[in-house]
Formats: structure tokens, sequence, C-alpha cells
């Protein structure tokens, strides 16, 4: 019972396009999403979050929505750039995580950016 | 910048062999957690630490155990190493209210 799901696990892109990564999740108590990159032979790195009582967050190239109602969050990328060609995982957290810090993440989705 | 430094990048053993898997971070952080990464799983929860000497189970904990005697270290350990076990182990630390930040991981081959 994955209550964090990445279906789609690879995702090919033009480069100076939109890369548009999606997330689902099932557990209605989740109040807090973040995104990860991950380069081969190297560590998550984190790259943005979004608290549920926001719709939206911005970070340069990078934005997160989020979609209560539907339970889904998606990562923007523009322009995509062959740079961040890597692993992206999304990952929740919610109040049973107490200060834990503990993360619940999706399978991954591998995105290629093509010059 | 966060450090968190996995003893080794790449690790090869033998089934029945206990093994020991260190991770040190430079940032006096509360939280630590033990995750494996495998294809199409992504990334799962082995065990966590929220305080020196206090553990908690994660979602896939059997077969491991850990030890947390100073608040910088946290090893992991295969107390009987299996197949099923080789896989990509990540270590990250937390201070509180803030994302977790990751080691580069110890590849691990069991033979």
């Amino acid at each position: 019972d994955q209550q964090v799901k990445q279906n789609s696990p690879s995702l090919s892109v033009q480069e100076g396009r939109i890369s548009i990564l999606n997330c689902d999740y099932t557990n209605s108590m989740f109040d807090y999403f973040l995104w990860y990159k991950k380069y081969p032979a190297e560590g998550p790195t984190f790259l943005i979050s979004i608290s549920s009582i926001k719709d939206k967050n911005e970070d340069g190239r990078f934005t997160v929505f989020l979609n209560k109602s539907a339970k889904h969050l998606s990562l923007h990328i523009v322009p995509s750039q062959p740079g961040d060609s890597a692993v992206y995982f999304c990952a929740a957290s919610g109040p049973a995580s107490g200060n834990t810090g503990k993360l619940i993440f999706g399978q991954g989705t591998t995105l290629q950016v093509k010059p | 910048d966060v450090k968190v430094t996995q003893s080794s990048r790449y690790l090869v053993k033998r089934t029945g062999e206990k093994v020991f898997l260190e991770c040190v971070q430079d940032m006096d952080h509360e939280n630590m957690f033990w995750y494996r990464q495998d294809p199409g799983l992504g990334l799962r929860l082995i065990y966590f630490s929220y305080d020196v000497k206090m553990k908690e189970k994660g979602d896939i904990p059997e077969g491991y155990s850990v030890s947390r005697e100073k608040k910088e270290r946290f090893s992991l350990i295969l107390e009987s190493a299996s197949t099923n076990q080789t896989s990509m182990y990540l270590c990250a630390s937390r201070e509180y209210g803030q994302p977790q930040h990751f080691g580069d991981g110890t590849r691990l081959s069991i033979l």
C-alpha cells in the first residue's frame, strides 16, 4: 500500500521546454510535501517543498503545485536544462510523524532532458 | 553546509556476515535516518533516531538493527547479511523543522 505514488517511471523532455513531474498520495493527513533530486552515485538533495496551507510554491525555475482535493502534487521545471536530468522523488509527512521528520517517499521519476 | 558522511561508497560482503554501515553528520542534528533505495520502490525507511540512544523502527526493519551512542553517529547493522539486502543504503540527518540532508550512499552487495 504505497501512500505516495509516482506513476511515471521516466520522462523525456527537450531542452528549453517544460518538465512536469507528478505525484499522488492517499493519506489525507499529509500536510507537508517535498521534492528531492538525485544524481547517480550521489545522495538525494532537497529541491523544494510546500505546506498544505498553500497551493503553489515557486523557487526560480522550479514550481510545485498542490491540489489537496485531488491528493495530487506536481513539479514544474521551466525551462528544462540538460543538468536537470536526474531521478526526482516526491515525499510527504503528516502529524503522525510528530517532530521526527519521518518522510514517506514515492518510487521516483527519471527525467531526461535532451539537448 | 551540512555534511553527512557515509563511511563506504561500495561494500561487498558474504551471506551470513555481520555488516556495519556507518554514518556521521557534522551539524548536531537530533534526527537521523537510514533508508534503502531499490529500483521501482523508491526510498524505504529502515530505522530512525530522534536522540542519542533513541531509535524507532521504520517501514522495513526486519533483518536490521541500529546504534546511536553519540549524537553525530548513526550505525546500521545487518545482523546476518542475506542476498535480498543487496541495495543502495542512504543515511540522512535533519534539524527540527528542516528538510533531511542525505549522504552519498553505500552500495552494498551481498554475495
